[in-house]
């Protein structure tokens, strides 16, 4: 089954620091490029950023909003993205998704989802 | 970055009806649009990418088209199951950007 299971969301004050977690399985992780996508409470959908395959470059991409405090790497290895979130505000408030995008629609869109996880930033 | 625009951004429509959705782009984006489906408390879904490729899985009521600055989504026959927020996303620059979205309700 194509799955993926996002954790490591909480409770944390602002300023502070959260890593999240989302383990792949079901696909060749590898060769698919991820993203985090986030929700805020009653709120639209919007992309946090992307991280390529290896044989695409691994490169990364962020929305204005998160750049230069947010960070997403890969451990194909493990089959596991990551979301290193620093100096978090009141805003970063959501449920964040991982997405995958696996090679026929790279550019096209993003076929597999997680559940998400939840992440609170509030003093 | 690129901006899209949905509308309407709330629909009220009865089961049987044909919907319809718009997305437009702040600037061309050939065909690097996709269509989600979001349910209360669930992840979205893909449902059309490419503009108009249908995503396997999703019945063929759903379809796309568009290119450029202006798409659509359409139902042809609204099912009970549909009743949903749907949203659009651009993958044509290198920061991805989604629509503020179209919440379907029953009337």
């Amino acid at each position: 089954e194509v799955q993926l299971v996002e954790s490591g969301g909480g409770l944390v004050k602002p300023g502070g620091s959260l890593r999240l977690s989302c383990a792949a399985s079901g696909f060749t992780f590898s060769n698919a490029w991820m993203s985090w996508v986030r929700q805020a409470p009653g709120k639209g959908l919007e992309w946090v950023g992307r991280i390529k395959s290896k044989t695409d470059g691994g490169t990364t991409d962020y929305a204005a909003p998160v750049k230069g405090r947010f960070t997403i790497s890969r451990d194909d290895s493990k089959n596991t993205l990551y979301l290193q979130m620093n100096s978090l505000k009141t805003e970063d408030t959501a449920v964040y998704y991982c997405t995958a995008a696996t090679p026929t629609i790279y550019y096209y869109g993003m076929d597999v989802w997680g559940q998400g996880t939840t992440v609170t930033v509030s003093s | 970055d690129i901006q899209l625009t949905q509308s309407p951004s709330f629909l009220s429509a009865s089961v049987g009806d044909r919907v319809t959705i718009t997305c437009r782009a702040s600037q061309g984006i050939s065909s690097y649009l996709a269509w989600y489906q979001q349910k209360p408390g669930k992840a979205p879904k893909l449902l059309i990418y490419a503009a108009s490729t249908l995503q396997s899985g999703v019945p063929s009521r759903f379809s796309g088209s568009g290119s450029g600055t202006e798409f659509t989504l359409t139902i042809s026959s609204l099912q009970p199951e549909d009743f949903a927020t749907y949203y659009c996303q651009q993958l044509n620059s290198y920061r991805l950007t989604f629509g503020g979205g179209t919440k379907v309700e029953i009337k």
